[in-house]
C-alpha cells in the first residue's frame, strides 16, 4: 500500500460529460502529480501541485483542470469528455517539489471509460 | 516532451533466468528511476539512481545509471513468477518533470 488514495476506482460516463477524480496524498507529502496512462501512450505527465500551488505542467488538455486544496488533497476535473479520454488516471505524491529529490509514490488509479 | 526509449518492449522469462532491460535518452538525466506495475495497481518504485555510474541493488534487482547520464539498465536475477508485470524506467530532466519510458512487459514463458 503506497498510502496514496484515489477515488473512485472506476468511472463510466458518456461523451460530453464532466467528471472529477480525487486523490489523497501520503501523509506528510506536499506534492501531488497527475498522470494519464492509455494503451498507446504510456504514462503521460499532466500536472503537478506543491503545497496548493501549481508547480509544473505537462501534456494537459485545456478541457482538463486540477487543484490542490489546503488539506493537500487534489482533484482532477475532466470536462467535455471524448472517447479518447478513456484511460487510467494516476495520482502520485512526494515529499518535495522536485521529483529527483524525492521519488513519487503512486495510487492505484481511476479507470475512466467514456462511452 | 522528453523521449525515453525503453527496450525490449516485451520479454518472456523462464523461472530461474536472469533478464535485463534498458532505457536510453538523447538528453542527459539527473535521476533515473525504475518502477514496476502489476495489473490493476499503480507503479511501485523499485530502485532510484542519483549519480552517473551508480550501481544499486534491491534484492534480486540491480540497476545502473550510465556514465554518459543518457542510459540505465535493470537486471533481474533468478527470476520468479511474481516478477511478471510492466517495468518502467523514468527520468528527471532539468525541467524537473518525471518522464516515463513506454515500459517492458515481462511474461512467464509457458
Amino acid at each position: 500500500d503506497s498510502g496514496v488514495t484515489q477515488t473512485p476506482k472506476h468511472l463510466i460516463t458518456a461523451t460530453g460529460q464532466r467528471v472529477t477524480l480525487r486523490c489523497s496524498p501520503r501523509s506528510g507529502d506536499l506534492s501531488v502529480y497527475w498522470y494519464q496512462q492509455s494503451l498507446d501512450q504510456g504514462l503521460q505527465f499532466l500536472i503537478q501541485y506543491y503545497n496548493g500551488e501549481e508547480r509544473a505542467k505537462g501534456n494537459i488538455l485545456e478541457r482538463f483542470s486540477a487543484q490542490q486544496f489546503p488539506d493537500l488533497h487534489s482533484e482532477l476535473n475532466l470536462s467535455s469528455l471524448e472517447l479518447g479520454d478513456s484511460a487510467l488516471y494516476f495520482c502520485a505524491s512526494s515529499v518535495s517539489s522536485i521529483p529527483e529529490n524525492s521519488p513519487l509514490h503512486f495510487g492505484n488509479g481511476t479507470r475512466l471509460t467514456v462511452t | 516532451g522528453q523521449q525515453l526509449n525503453q527496450s525490449p518492449q516485451s520479454m518472456f522469462i523462464q523461472e530461474g533466468e536472469d533478464v535485463s532491460m534498458n532505457c536510453t535518452s538523447s538528453s542527459i538525466f539527473n535521476t533515473w528511476l525504475w518502477y514496476k506495475q502489476d495489473p490493476g495497481e499503480g507503479p511501485v518504485l523499485l530502485i532510484a539512481l542519483y549519480k552517473a555510474g551508480e550501481l544499486t541493488s534491491n534484492g534480486r534487482l540491480t540497476a545502473q545509471f550510465g556514465i554518459t547520464r543518457k542510459d540505465s539498465f535493470l537486471n533481474i536475477s533468478a527470476s520468479i513468477p511474481s516478477d511478471v508485470g510492466i517495468y518502467f524506467c523514468a527520468g528527471v530532466f532539468n525541467d524537473y518533470k518525471l518522464s516515463f519510458g513506454a515500459g517492458t512487459t515481462v511474461t512467464v514463458r509457458a
